[in-house]
């Protein structure tokens, strides 16, 4: 199986300020054919389910605010929130799908400082 | 408007048996993959199991094979998951989820709220 591991387990940002999270794969998730990166990542606010932000590492869903990007490839992702809302505190959790099981980061905790 | 609604979780004895039943909506149920994935309490995310569009490709995580039993009823819209032989470590939230891609593995576009289940005497 792929181990996803996050980066830091949590910070605390102040308002308006840039969040940067990271997560690594035991192997590349980089798949040749397409050249696409099968890494994605989640939101999940207390007491609700995740919600999907970013997918093929870089592409946010629809309706996601611009503030949130993805970048990396192969083995290193970077989740960056170029500044930081109230709404974001949230638990953020990265996935790779490059092959079964999907596997998911431990996730990593934002805060207001 | 995309909805899952999971049922059935609640408190089970060490051994027993439940069935989690995921109602859908608002989307061509039977196009897509879909997945069960559970969160133990204060934990983490942990992907369980996922079934193709008619039924006949299933696979799941290794701490549940051969005990947990994926399927799907595309004429009810409906996507199930028995559980058998339960142990404490099952003890989750239980979410229904809808898989992006049409492949073995996706990441998940819509997801349910989710059914508690609790193993324990």
């Amino acid at each position: 199986d792929i181990v996803m591991t996050q980066s830091p387990d949590s910070l605390a940002v102040s308002l308006g300020e840039r969040a940067t999270i990271n997560c690594k794969s035991s192997q590349s998730v980089l798949y040749s054919s397409d050249n696409e990166n099968y890494l994605a990542w989640y939101q999940q606010k207390p007491g609700q389910p995740p919600k999907l932000l970013i997918y093929w590492a870089s592409t946010r869903e629809s309706g996601v605010p611009d503030r949130f990007s993805g970048s990396g490839s192969g083995t290193d992702f970077t989740l960056t929130i170029s500044s930081l809302q109230a709404e974001d505190v949230a638990v953020y959790y990265c996935q790779q799908y490059y092959s079964t099981p999907p596997t998911f980061g431990q996730g990593t905790r934002v805060e207001i400082k | 408007e995309v909805q899952l609604v999971e049922s059935g979780g609640g408190l089970v004895q060490p051994g027993g048996s439940l069935r989690l039943s995921c109602a859908a909506s608002g989307f061509t149920f039977r196009s897509y993959w879909m997945s069960w994935v559970r969160q133990a309490p204060g934990k983490g995310l942990e992907w369980v199991a996922n079934i193709n569009q008619d039924g006949n490709d299933k696979y799941y995580v290794d701490s549940v094979k051969g005990r947990f039993t994926i399927s799907r009823d595309n004429a009810k819209n409906s996507l199930y998951l028995q559980m058998n032989s339960l142990r404490a470590e099952d003890t989750a939230v239980y979410y229904c989820a809808r898989d992006h891609w049409y492949r073995f593995s996706s990441d998940f576009d819509y997801w349910g709220q989710g059914t508690l289940v609790t193993v324990s005497s």
